[in-house]
């Protein structure tokens, strides 16, 4: 058990929907990464967020934004959501501002279907 | 940008023997460079750093090269195990802002009794 807990598991949800993904990091990690996981294309890196800031953005779609809250758990909101968009999307945290240097801790993971 | 390439999709090898999985990067060299092991439908988990002025790490039946002029890392398993069988994600930072941890799209290792 890394520590990092994802909600929720599971999920299946229709094209042009919008869903929200909630991680919270282990104890004491200040911030937080987001990735999405493919078949044919690994783990991506979508954002960053380091004590409530985003810190560093990757290959982010517009139709998604995220957040961290000040007790430090974040959301990621996928809306108008395409078949494409299926996939697993992991959250990872870290105690310091990067992963420079860092272990950097994943969940489980949520697994999102869209129909 | 920094690109990542796994070699192998897929490495299969015998119970026993030592399972070598290669990464190479583009571009610039990185601080460091991490291992991840990821198992089906399962997060990654942290194995090993080392960062650009080590040669090598080493833990346990692990052991981590990493070779800034060849920009290429070695992992190496020794005395394989089936239990070892799971896919190993290199990654490294992919510049341009910190937090970019990138990986690679890893090799799934297959260990045969």
């Amino acid at each position: 058990d890394s520590g990092v807990t994802q909600t929720p598991k599971h999920l299946i949800t229709a094209t042009g929907q919008r869903v929200t993904l909630r991680c919270s990091p282990r104890s004491g990690d200040l911030s937080v990464y987001w990735y999405q996981q493919s078949l044919d294309q690994g783990l991506q890196f979508l954002i960053q967020y380091y004590n409530g800031e985003e810190r560093a953005k990757g290959n982010i779609l517009e139709r998604f934004s995220a957040q961290q809250f000040p007790d430090l758990h974040s959301e990621l909101n996928l809306s108008s959501l395409e078949l494409g968009d299926s996939a697993l999307y992991f959250c990872a945290s870290s105690v310091g501002v990067g992963p420079s240097g860092n272990t950097i801790y994943f969940g489980e993971g949520s697994w999102l279907t869209v129909v | 940008s920094q690109k990542i390439e796994q070699n192998s999709e897929a490495l299969n090898i015998q119970e026993g023997k030592t399972a070598t999985l290669t990464c190479n990067y583009t571009n610039y060299s990185p601080a460091y460079l991490q291992w991840y092991r990821q198992d089906p439908g399962r997060g990654p988990v942290f194995l090993l750093l080392i960062r650009e002025n080590e040669k090598e790490k080493r833990k346990e039946r692990l052991k981590v090269t990493f070779d800034t002029t060849l920009k290429q890392s070695l992992f190496h398993i020794t005395a394989s195990q089936p239990a070892d069988s799971a896919t190993y994600l290199c990654a490294l930072e992919g510049g341009g802002s910190q937090g970019n941890l990138i990986f690679g799209k890893g090799t799934k290792l297959s260990v045969k009794p």
